[in-house]
Formats: C-alpha cells, sequence, structure tokens
C-alpha cells in the first residue's frame, strides 16, 4: 500500500524554536511538493522538487523558511525561527513526471506555534 | 494575477445530484485537477481535465470548457460519504506540476 508519510503528525513549539518536518515521498515518485494550509489562505504551494532538484520555491518565505531534499526517500521542510503566524497544516506530496494529473498527499503536519 | 473562483459551500440531499463550478484565471493553463478533503485528512486526487468536454470516474464526472474558462465537478447519487471539501486546481506550467488550488467548496450531504 503505497503512500506518503510524514512525521510528526503534531507539532506544538514556542515561538522562536526551529521546527523540522519531514516528508517520505511514495517509492519511485520524482516529484515533492510542500504545501501548507489555513483556514484564511487554503492551500498554498510553498515549494517543489524534481528528482530533487528544487524546480520553484517562490511561495515560500525565504527568510525563514528552508526544503531540501537530501535523497530520494526524504524531503524535509525546515521553520526557524518559528512564529504564531506559520501555525496551519503543512501536506508534503508526491507525484510522477508523466503523470501530472495527480499529486498524492501525505497525512500531513499540524503544526502549533506559540 | 492567478485566481480560482469556487462557491464556498453547497448543501445537497442525498440521492440528488450536484453540481460544484470553478472559473480560473491564470497566466498558462495545462489541466484542471479536482481534489476532494475530509475533515482533518489530506487530500486526494478525484479527476482531471486536459481537453474540453466531460471525464466520468463513478459517480464523479469532471467537465471543461477551456474557452469560457471554466469547468464543474459533478456528483451523482449523493451519499453521506461526500461531505467535505472540494477544490479545484489548476496546473500552469507545460511539463512541470505547479498548482494552484481553488480556496475550496464545502459540500453538506443531508438524509
Amino acid at each position: 500500500d503505497a503512500r506518503v508519510t510524514q512525521t510528526p503528525r503534531h507539532k506544538v513549539t514556542e515561538m522562536g524554536q526551529e521546527v523540522t518536518m519531514r516528508c517520505q515521498p511514495i517509492l519511485g515518485h520524482n516529484t515533492v511538493f510542500w504545501y501548507r494550509q489555513t483556514m484564511m489562505q487554503g492551500l498554498e504551494l510553498l515549494a517543489y522538487f524534481r528528482n530533487r532538484a528544487p524546480l520553484d520555491d517562490s511561495g515560500m518565505p525565504k527568510d525563514r523558511f528552508s526544503a531540501e531534499m537530501p535523497d530520494a526517500t526524504l524531503a524535509t521542510l525546515k521553520i526557524q525561527p518559528s512564529e504564531p503566524r506559520d501555525s496551519a497544516v503543512y501536506f508534503c506530496a508526491s507525484g510522477l513526471v508523466g503523470l501530472e494529473r495527480e499529486q498524492y498527499f501525505g497525512p500531513g503536519t499540524r503544526l502549533t506555534v506559540t | 494575477g492567478q485566481s480560482l473562483e469556487q462557491p464556498s459551500e453547497v448543501t445537497a440531499v442525498e440521492g440528488a445530484i450536484v453540481q460544484i463550478n470553478c472559473t480560473y484565471q491564470t497566466s498558462g493553463f495545462y489541466g484542471l485537477s479536482w481534489y476532494q478533503q475530509h475533515d482533518g485528512g489530506a487530500p486526494t486526487f478525484l479527476s482531471y481535465n486536459a481537453l474540453d468536454g466531460l471525464e466520468e470516474t463513478g459517480r464523479f464526472s469532471s467537465f471543461l470548457s477551456r474557452s469560457d474558462s471554466y469547468g464543474y465537478l459533478l456528483l451523482q447519487e449523493l451519499q453521506m460519504k461526500d461531505s467535505a471539501s472540494y477544490f479545484c486546481a489548476v496546473r500552469d506550467q507545460a511539463g512541470g506540476f505547479k498548482t494552484i488550488f481553488g480556496a475550496g467548496t464545502r459540500l453538506f450531504v443531508k438524509a
């Protein structure tokens, strides 16, 4: 049963702390996306990678957010320092070049910054 | 700018048919996707249109008119479990994946 996994599922932290979210894409998928979902802004694309190379991170606040793919089975999203306005659900999704019609979402990380 | 417009809420009765519309304004267009998201869950892919016309997948169908920058999702034989949010999304980059999501339509199915 191939699926995208994300850890942690929930994270509560204090303002100013570093937060790292991890994602394991579906084996064989070569494109990975990070989204942020809030009630006010909906689903926003933060960054995406193809074959581990960043293609677009224009949706990401560069001063505090960073996204990487150290290898094909791991994508990370870091926030340093975190702020209360970063509270949201962060989704990772993966897909296949040639099957751009659909993306497979992970269960999300619910982040609360106090 | 780039935007996708869809109704914020729709209510329908179990067994009925409901249509959720989506109009888009994007710099490029290479396909319209639909996703379903239950409360507390992740979006899951439902349907996709790259060309004009109707695509049918079981109880769900999706339609696209590129000349009108318009599409819709049609849900037939509604069931209580169809109560969820439905998002339209446009892929606006050829050969790529950059996807812009609408704000979502909350569907309430009543008994």
